[in-house]
Parts: C-alpha cells; structure tokens; sequence
C-alpha cells in the first residue's frame, strides 16, 4: 500500500481557516486520495477524496498538488466540533482495505 | 435513513470467555469492514465480507478470531478465549461496492474489555 506522511499534530483558532497537509510521494496514477477524521470516542467519518482536480463539499475543501505527490485538505472556518484526528489515505480503485495511519491530531483554540 | 448500526456499544468479558460483536450495514450495503483499535493506536484493517463470503480476512488473527455475513441478520465478529490483549475498540464499516471512489461509513464501535 502506497504511504502517506501527515504532521502528527496541528493547532488552530476557531472560526479561522486550517490547511492538513499530507504528503503521498510514491503515489500511482490510479490512487485516490481519501481524508476521514475521528472525533474523540467516535468511529472514523468520511470528509473528501479526491483523484487529480481539486474538490469541495460542505464539509471542506482538497487541493491536489499538479504532480499528485501531496495534497491538502482544508476546512475553510474551524470549529470546536473539527477536533479530531485526521487521516489521509490512498486507495486503489477497487481496493477494498482503508490503511490507516498515525493521521494529524487537530486541536481547535476557542 | 439509518447509519450503521453496531451492538453492544460497551462490552465486558472474562479472560476466556467469547466475545460477539454484530454489526448492521446501512441499507443497500452488501459490503462490511472490521477494523480494530487498540489504545492509542490507529485503526487496523481486520476482514472485509460480501453477503455470506469472506473476501479478505489478511488482517484478522489466524486463531481465535472469526467473522461471518450471512445472508440474513448483521456481520458477527466472534472473539474465543478472549485474552486481555483482545481490549480494544472493534469499528465495522459499510460500503455499497468496492469502487475506488466508494465511501466507508463506519459505526460508532463496540468497546471490548477484558477483565
């Protein structure tokens, strides 16, 4: 499976702009990059994927590097509620298997 | 439309006891994931089942530990001889197809301790 680097943690104020970085240096033309988070005592939730253009949704948005070697998901307004563990990963089309990694821990400062 | 469903939320056993985690995909899913989080650790990929097949269980234990789909009623993941290192918090997740672009929809989780 193709690996991803993510910073192990990042800090933010509410309501200002957060940008998670991840880096998928060895990544193939037919992965897609996929972010979930964590909320604290919950299961994973899916936020965004992306294959080569950039993509939003209400939850965020994900900027995909021209050469698909990083990426960057980013939430436009940070509230208390986007406290989580951030994960970025890269699937195969017609993998079945989620690999998780350490992911980005993201704290929100009131 | 109802979200995945996993029960019990909180489940306590005895070193050697057998542990039963089911899980009801949303509806229209044919496809379950388990996946286990020890403390402080990420989330491991266990098994991954279509309706009454196993399709890749390379993250499951080899001993102990089980898991099926069956045609009717949620995904089982049985645990036997339950040992201390077993306490974890086990996550089942759903999806419609196998695609790339497919989304996994994950329950809340059942948290296993062992006594």
């Amino acid at each position: 499976d193709a690996k991803t680097t993510q910073p192990n943690s990042m800090e933010s104020n509410e309501e200002e702009p957060v940008h998670l970085p991840c880096n998928h240096s060895t990544i193939s033309g037919t992965d897609y990059i996929h972010w979930y988070r964590q909320l604290p005592s919950q299961g994973p939730e899916y936020v965004i994927h992306g294959l080569t253009s950039n993509v939003n949704n209400r939850m965020a948005s994900l900027a995909i590097a021209e050469d698909r070697k990083s990426s960057t998901l980013i939430l436009h307004r940070a509230t208390l509620r986007d406290a989580a563990v951030y994960y970025c990963i890269l699937l195969i089309q017609g993998a079945q298997k989620l690999v998780f990694g350490q992911g980005t821990r993201l704290t929100i400062n009131p | 439309n109802a979200g995945v469903m996993q029960n019990p939320r909180h489940l306590v056993r005895r070193r050697g006891q057998e542990a039963r985690l089911r899980c009801s995909p949303m509806k229209g899913h044919s496809h379950v994931y388990w996946y286990r989080q020890l403390p402080e650790e990420g989330l491991k990929f266990m098994v991954y089942l279509q309706k009454e097949n196993i399709i890749d269980e390379s993250g499951m234990p080899k001993e102990r530990f089980s898991a099926e789909f069956p045609k009717e009623g949620p995904s089982i993941l049985r645990i036997q001889q339950v040992v201390r290192g077993d306490s974890a918090a086990y996550f089942c997740a759903s999806s419609p197809s196998i695609q790339g672009t497919d989304t996994q929809y994950f329950g809340p989780g059942t948290r296993l301790t062992v006594l």
